[in-house]
């Protein structure tokens, strides 16, 4: 069974410094697409940064930017120049490109709070 | 565009009441889904469609159904509500199966 386990239930980070989410995964398909989601108090989801698991550059959107280690299977989130804003639960998840796609496993997610 | 919205943002119902939960999205997506999310958990798929008339059962069906009359609505009905079916309710849609989900605002939904 493919599952995501994301270790820090709970993250703080000092505004404007840098924080890192830890994710690993556990699966036994060779292609598939990562995701980090952001929840903010609206408990709205917000895709934050995906990666397809056949690329080996990590993916960077602004001051959001992924570890990818595949033979780990490790997918760690690094959040720079932490803003007010950054404040919310990150859910890493998990999706295959083929059998079973419908499906986002889903971590527990880790609280990041951002001090000011 | 508004996206993916949901109707209502928050309802309490009875042990054995009825209620659909409404999602609409205008980008054109083929692909819908449900979520719910209890606390301090990540989310579980209910169901799923992937296109107008076609639906799926997820990992948690019991106790609810959908159906896909159009491309844009998918409702979830909840039969006989449960206090275990307390929880937050996402829909979702995507292009194709395999990319990207955009999420709608959720639906807290609390049974008593």
């Amino acid at each position: 069974a493919q599952t995501v386990t994301q270790s820090q239930p709970e993250m703080s980070v000092q505004e404007a410094e840098t924080v890192t989410l830890s994710c690993t995964y556990d699966t036994s398909e060779s292609d598939y697409y990562l995701f980090w989601y952001k929840q903010p108090p609206s408990r709205q989801m917000i895709l934050v940064i995906r990666q397809e698991a056949y690329k080996q550059q990590n993916a960077t959107e602004n001051r959001f930017s992924v570890n990818f280690q595949k033979a780990a299977k490790s997918f760690s989130l690094k959040i720079s120049d932490s803003q007010l804003g950054d404040a919310a639960m990150y859910f890493c998840a998990y999706r295959p490109v083929q059998g079973g796609s419908e499906k986002l496993v889903f971590g527990k997610g880790t609280k990041l709070t951002v001090n000011p | 565009n508004a996206g993916v919205t949901q109707t209502p943002k928050f309802r309490i119902l009875k042990i054995g009441q009825s209620m659909t939960l409404q999602c609409a999205q205008d980008m054109n997506h083929n692909y819908m889904y449900w979520y719910r999310q209890d606390p301090g958990m990540g989310l579980k798929l209910i169901y799923y469609s992937v296109g107008a008339g076609i639906t799926d059962k997820g990992e948690v069906p019991n106790g609810y159904n959908v159906s896909r009359s159009t491309t844009e609505d998918f409702p979830l009905r909840l039969e006989l509500a449960a206090p275990s079916q307390t929880s937050v309710y996402f829909c979702a849609s995507s292009y194709r199966l395999a990319e990207t989900q955009y999420f709608g605002p959720g639906t807290r939904l609390l049974v008593l």
